[in-house]
């Protein structure tokens, strides 16, 4: 079964800063891949997504994120940090071409002034 | 256009009751998963419904129900609650099965 990492609990940037966010996955072909933001009191809004072709994959709110085949991994970034990003992020895996996601557990982004 | 809606917004239950969440898809949409977000965790896939009927189903016990009406709409249904079944219960909606879903802000649940 497939399965997600994501290794930091809390990251904490400054307004301004530039931002990674990591996430690893278990699967043993091609997956799908996908980048949630969960703010407070809200649903989950889709980020981007990843199903073939390009590795690196722009989204919404000025998001990308890399696919590497070779590290497992699909690591969300963004330039520069804004107050309004502090949020929660889940990476999720659909496998066997599913659109149902597995999740991680999250990271939480607090942003300081 | 509304985007997915869920009612109620929260819920206080005790052990050993039953509950009915509602969810209703975005316009044009006729495919509605459900999923359980535990305090601290990511949400978890319980089960998906097309065409009035259950497609697919995570790892969840029978006490968990569903029903989709023919205006797409959805219900979730727990039995026997457990402490255990607080949590944030989301709706997703897509158009038809293959497409990546449509969140809902959820409706959150308290067992004492």
């Amino acid at each position: 079964a497939q399965s997600v990492t994501q290794p930091d609990i809390h990251i904490t940037v400054s307004e301004g800063a530039s931002l990674e966010l990591r996430c690893n996955y278990s699967y043993g072909a091609t997956p799908y891949l996908f980048w949630y933001v969960q703010s407070p009191g809200q649903g989950l809004q889709l980020l981007l997504k990843y199903f073939s072709g390009d590795t690196l994959v722009q989204g919404i709110k000025g998001f990308e994120a890399e696919f590497k085949r070779s590290q497992s991994s699909f690591n969300l970034r963004k330039p520069s940090v804004h107050w309004s990003d502090a949020a929660e992020y889940f990476c999720a895996v659909g496998a066997g071409g599913s659109y149902i996601p597995t999740f991680g557990r999250g990271t939480s982004l607090i942003v300081h002034p | 256009d509304a985007g997915v809606t869920q009612s109620p917004t929260h819920l206080i239950k005790t052990r050993g009751q039953q509950v009915t969440l509602r969810c209703s898809p975005k316009s044009g949409h006729d495919t509605v998963s459900w999923y359980q977000q535990a305090l601290g965790q990511g949400p978890q896939f319980i089960f998906q419904y097309y065409e009035e009927e259950e497609r697919q189903r995570g790892n969840f016990p029978d006490r968990f129900s569903g029903h989709q009406f023919p205006n797409y709409s959805s219900e979730l249904n727990v039995n026997a609650l457990l402490l255990g079944d607080s949590a944030l219960y989301l709706c997703a909606s897509s158009s038809r099965r293959g497409q990546v879903g449509f969140f809902g802000p959820g409706t959150r649940l308290t067992v004492l």
